[in-house]
């Protein structure tokens, strides 16, 4: 098992730009978490997935993000027109299912930078 | 508010002394408690979690609920220790969703 994967590994963008992020969980995990941490910060729970479903996005900003977990294929967390406040790594985390706290494996993260 | 307190950002020991590595949490009901640790260029990992009351690598960590507090001992630490650690909390009526202290950084010196 490959481990949670997450792409690109380091992304750059201009003010403005989008940036999508991907997340592809661990094979036969059906839960997705996406968790932001900036400098000097410990990381930050911004939203909760299953398959198709948005569970929980209250640490999400309410503008420019957007995240989805489609039937096929890998979890996006989607960010319009970036600033630099932006600028931070985000990691994902996959696990099987819901149960008395069940674990969550994290990715490498993609770091993000905002020019 | 829910939150978790690592007051230090770096703490250096020398190899065979013991570490403690700090954590405060603020939370009105019962919290589960883990302790993350990311060793150079890997991915974060869980080490421990007291509903477990397990000890891993020879850490334990031990939930104090009148001081609210969840600190990360070892009494001999080694060398390949070295990485940052992380507590976390996760509140009852959301579980899946857990609230990370800042960090800190062990440096076990040779």
């Amino acid at each position: 098992n490959a481990g949670v994967m997450q792409n690109p590994r380091h992304l750059v963008r201009r003010r403005g730009q989008e940036a999508r992020l991907r997340c592809s969980p661990m094979k036969g995990h059906s839960h997705v978490y996406w968790y932001r941490q900036l400098p000097e910060e410990g990381l930050k729970f911004m939203v909760y997935l299953q398959k198709e479903n948005i569970i929980d996005e209250s640490g999400m900003p309410k503008e420019r993000f957007s995240a989805e977990f489609p039937k096929e294929g890998p979890s996006i967390l989607r960010i319009q027109q970036v600033v630099r406040g932006d600028s931070a790594a985000y990691f994902c985390a996959s696990s099987p299912y819901i149960e008395n706290t069940d674990t969550q494996y994290f990715g490498p993260g993609t770091r993000l930078t905002v020019l | 508010a829910q939150r978790v307190t690592q007051p230090e950002k770096l703490l250096s020991v020398f190899k065979g002394a013991p570490v403690e590595l700090k954590c405060n949490y603020s939370y009105s009901g019962s919290p589960e408690l883990f302790w993350y640790v990311q060793y150079s260029r890997q991915r974060l990992q869980l080490l421990l979690r007291h509903i477990s009351r397990e000890s891993i690598k020879g850490f334990t960590a031990d939930l104090n609920k009148g001081e609210t507090s969840f600190h990360l001992k070892k009494p001999f630490a080694q060398e390949e220790d070295s990485a940052m650690y992380y507590c976390a909390l996760s509140p009852m009526d959301s579980s899946y969703k857990l609230i990370f202290g800042s960090g800190t950084r062990l440096l076990v010196r040779p």
